[in-house]
């Protein structure tokens, strides 16, 4: 299954604190993606990384992917209260995400 | 980035009952749009994928007489979930992807709010 799968489950920082988040999955894919939501609500894309490309910066993001460990990391830098929610990664292939269950992300003030 | 609304946002009704859930893309054309649902604290499940014009493609183990999807437009993909059940309590999300959209290309997803519906 190319379903993501993501560690740790859950995760508490203090703000101004960096949140590292890793997904792995198990088939190939075209491209991976990141998600957020908060709770109740739909989500929200992050960023998509394609399985050629190895790193990637979108604000306060980082995302890096490593097709030959099937692994992919998403860094928050000086997180800030609001980033609190869920994060999900969705390897993607053949036109469709798959999703795991998600890293619950609490910053305290 | 792209707009995705769904309506309506939350829905209580009666077992046995049907009811619709709109999915609409407001400022790029969707060529494909898919539908989850999601139970509390978990992962999103996919349940079908339908693009426009065509048949949708349902996920193993949905039933397609029970979760009817239409996809009439470019901008717009219905789900009935019929003669509902307690058991059909969930939340909805539709996602959609198009070409260009809000700088993704056609590879992202963008997703709706969702949908909470309880049936009683």
């Amino acid at each position: 299954s190319q379903q993501g799968e993501e560690d740790p489950q859950a995760l508490s920082i203090q703000e101004g604190e960096n949140a590292t988040m890793n997904c792995s999955y198990k088939t190939s894919i075209n491209n991976l993606q990141w998600y957020r939501q908060n709770s109740g609500r739909g989500l929200v894309h992050l960023i998509l990384i394609r399985s050629n490309e190895r790193e990637k910066h979108s604000g306060r993001l980082r995302v890096t992917l490593d097709t030959s460990k099937k692994s992919s990391s998403l860094l928050i830098t000086a997180s800030r209260a609001a980033d609190t929610a869920s994060y999900f990664c969705a390897p993607g292939a053949n036109s469709k995400l798959t999703f795991g269950k998600g890293i619950t992300l609490s910053v305290r003030p | 980035g792209a707009v995705v609304s769904q309506h309506p946002s939350w829905v209580i009704c009666k077992s046995g009952t049907s009811v619709k859930i709109e999915c609409r893309s407001l400022d790029f054309q969707a060529t494909t749009m898919f539908w989850y649902r999601q139970f509390p604290k978990q992962s999103l499940m996919l349940m079908a994928t339908s693009n426009e014009g065509s048949k949708a493609t349902y996920e193993q183990g949905v039933e397609k007489d029970k979760f009817l999807i239409n996809h009439a437009s470019l901008t717009l993909s219905t789900l009935t979930v019929t003669s509902a059940h307690p058991e059909d309590s969930s939340f909805y999300i539709c996602s959609a992807r198009g070409g260009l959209a809000g700088g993704g290309g056609t590879d992202t997803q963008y997703f709706g709010p969702g949908t909470r519906l309880t049936v009683l």
